[in-house]
């Protein structure tokens, strides 16, 4: 089974509304850390959000939110005010605290925002 | 954060060569990681590059194609051999910050095999 689930290949959104980005996981480590990067056309991997397990809050950073909803396995990314520069590809990885060092990518989300 | 550096950028190579990537991270860090990003896809995970001894290879990545040495906890290198065209792939490497368990990427480094 795949540990990350992005379902959306592609989103658009208009510029200055929010957008929300879907990932589901699968573990049964009850220690694990979910983590959001994003990708522009230049290659490079830029660490967005992070959110552990034991989180009881949603993490936030700017304009970037986690909507995790641990009983469902979900970590969507919502990206509030869309800016022409946050058109990407998005990533929702995983990692497993107790079971090895290794983080799962989902197969990402391209995002693009419209004028 | 982690400052991560990576040579070379962008190379062209042709069939039949060899590639050495470097790695250089600004601070010393234990976990050290190589993926391979082919076009249009997500990120493979090929090794686990560990300070003092072997790496650790992911399933159907081998040593003697991809060789990774970490002389210390500030570098890393992976070697791209006897490359074909399938090679062709964007190469990361990245590091895990123990306090804080995020992962951080260097630039990469794209890589054309002709």
């Amino acid at each position: 089974a795949q540990k990350i689930t992005q379902t959306q290949p592609g989103m658009f959104v208009q510029e200055k509304e929010a957008v929300t980005l879907d990932c589901t996981y699968d573990t049964s480590d009850p220690s694990y850390g979910l983590f959001w990067y994003k990708q522009p056309s230049s290659g490079e991997m830029i660490f967005l959000i992070y959110q552990g397990s034991y989180d009881q809050q949603n993490a936030t950073e700017g304009r970037y939110s986690l909507n995790f909803q641990k009983a469902r396995k979900s970590a969507n990314l919502v990206i509030s005010a869309s800016q022409l520069g946050d058109s990407a590809m998005y990533f929702c990885a995983m990692r497993e605290f107790n079971t090895g060092n290794q983080f799962y990518f989902g197969t990402g989300t391209s995002l693009t925002v419209i004028p | 954060s982690a400052v991560i550096s990576q040579k070379p950028s962008r190379d062209i190579c042709q069939r039949g060569t060899s590639l050495t990537i470097q790695c250089q991270v600004d601070s010393q860090v234990t976990m050290m990681f190589w993926y391979r990003q082919q076009p249009g896809q997500s990120l493979t995970l090929i090794a686990t590059a560990n300070q003092g001894s072997e790496a650790t290879y992911e399933s159907g990545f081998v040593i003697d194609k991809f060789p990774i040495s970490r002389p210390n906890l500030t570098f890393s290198t992976l070697t791209v051999s006897n490359m074909s065209p399938e090679d062709s792939s964007i190469y990361l490497c990245s590091v895990v910050l123990a306090l804080n368990y995020e992962q951080y990427f260097g630039p990469g480094t794209r890589l054309t095999v002709t």
